[in-house]
């Protein structure tokens, strides 16, 4: 049982904007900032938003991040069917003393 | 250009131990601006972080493994390890390697990994 809660899917036809949600706690969200991995099918988790709203170089400005209070958010838009993928948000986890993910979302391009 | 992979053996029976390594390349173990972890996921489930080492052996470790987990480095190598004892079905996975980095604000990401390594635990 994750302590970040994800919904299992989500969906959205080309060039429209979707979102995915996060929601933690006090002690993780509410504390720390928040990454978001996307994995493509049958390859490695790659960081799409790190600091909660910051992208990494080549990551395309489709993809944005925020957070508020004990949640968080990613939005894509412009959806493209290569978006189709599972995505994950992690935050620093006190008790772990190391990094949480979600349950991941997967996202499907009708 | 900074690479990682995982290598080790594929199958593994009940109470065994796991071992696997990950050789780094295009890159340093020894640099000081990052730790290097474990991650794991079982099929068709969410991703669960194992552990994380800095190059000087410093560790944390997912308290939830039941210290059944170890992580080492070899700076000579260029390689980090991963050992989990006493396997069950339960630990069937592909095994990630990682590496994270401290941005200049927030908290730490996993910015490089592995292709990862699938682990099946069975009799």
């Amino acid at each position: 049982q994750s302590v970040l809660t994800q919904p299992p899917s989500a969906s959205g036809t080309p060039g429209q904007r979707v979102t995915i949600s996060c929601s933690g706690s006090s002690s993780t969200i509410g504390s720390y900032t928040v990454n978001w991995y996307q994995q493509l099918p049958g390859t490695a988790p790659k960081v799409l938003i790190y600091s909660s709203d910051q992208r990494p170089l080549g990551v395309p400005d489709r993809f944005s991040g925020s957070k508020s209070g004990n949640s968080a958010s990613l939005a894509i838009s412009g959806l493209q069917s290569e978006d189709e993928a599972v995505y994950y948000c992690a935050v620093w986890d006190d008790s772990l003393k190391g990094p949480a993910f979600g349950g991941g979302t997967k996202l499907t391009v009708l | 250009h900074l690479q990682l992979q995982e290598s080790g053996p594929g199958l593994l029976k009940p109470s065994e131990t796991l071992s696997l390594t990950c050789t780094v390349s295009g890159a340093s173990i020894s640099s000081t601006s990052y730790y290097w972890g474990w991650i794991r996921q079982p099929p068709g489930k969410a991703l669960q972080w194992l552990g994380s080492i800095y190059y000087s052996g410093s560790t944390d470790y997912n308290p939830s493994l039941n210290r059944r987990v170890t992580i080492s480095v070899d700076t000579s190598k260029n390689q980090l390890s991963l050992k989990l004892s006493s396997v069950t079905a339960a630990d069937t996975a592909v095994y990630y390697c990682a590496r994270r980095l401290y941005p200049d604000l927030g908290a730490p990401y996993f910015d490089h990994w592995g292709q990862g390594n699938l682990v099946t635990v069975s009799s």
